[in-house]
């Protein structure tokens, strides 16, 4: 079976360093979101992208925050400088254009802010 | 976007039915409901969506009042394994669109 994969599971930075989560989407897949999970809380939506795009995007999806698909197959999220608060599950997902309401989501990077 | 009430926790034991209620009163016409099952250190999981009254795949069944004010989630027979997170989310169904996860009912099957 397809699934999104995701790269490093596990990335320790210092606050205001660079960090880039990358993401495999499922191959047909045209939708691609990111969301964090803080430990102990909810999932959080962080923004949408489709047609090499954002489609939506949170409040939480700030100027720190950037989203590229570099070629057809990797999708990768960018913080540009870490906060300690930005310590959390980042985990990716992408959805098929027959059936986007279902959402396939990754292993998750986590990410910790030292 | 719908907000989706649903309990905060609940517990079973092996074997047992569980239903899960949520609620959205102020759902719009356009909207479908989804859930999806997350468990410890793992991404969401999708289980159903409907729209309006029963859907049922291999996993579970999905209730969907009239009113469609409020839904109900439906695993039959449960196992250790289903120990989870279950999140009810209410929106438009296409892709691209903002996916709003509320705070999930917690659900702990007991042998």
């Amino acid at each position: 079976e397809p699934e999104v994969t995701q790269t490093p599971s596990h990335q320790v930075t210092q606050m205001g360093q660079e960090v880039i989560l990358r993401c495999v989407p499922i191959s047909n897949h045209l939708y691609f979101y990111w969301y964090r999970q803080i430990l102990g809380q909810k999932v959080e939506f962080l923004v949408s992208f489709y047609n090499n795009e954002i489609s939506e995007k949170s409040e939480i999806f700030d100027d720190q925050f950037s989203v590229e698909r570099p070629d057809g197959s990797n999708f990768t999220l960018k913080i540009r400088s870490t906060k300690l608060e930005d310590s959390a599950m980042y985990f990716c997902a992408s959805a098929s254009a027959g059936s986007s309401y279902e959402q396939y989501f990754g292993p998750g990077t986590r990410l910790t802010v030292t | 976007l719908a907000k989706t009430t649903q309990p905060i926790s609940m517990d079973s034991y092996e074997g047992q039915e569980v239903n899960i209620t949520c609620s959205h009163n102020n759902i719009a016409t356009n909207d479908y409901i989804t859930w999806y099952q997350q468990f410890p250190s793992q991404g969401p999981r999708f289980i159903i969506q409907g729209y309006k009254t029963k859907v049922t795949n291999e996993v579970a069944s999905l209730f969907i009042p009239a009113d469609r004010k409020s839904s109900t989630l439906s695993l039959p027979r449960v196992s250790l394994s289903d120990t989870a997170v279950y999140y009810c989310l209410v929106g438009i169904n296409t892709g691209g669109f903002k996916t709003i996860f509320g705070a999930g009912t917690r659900l702990f099957v007991k042998a």
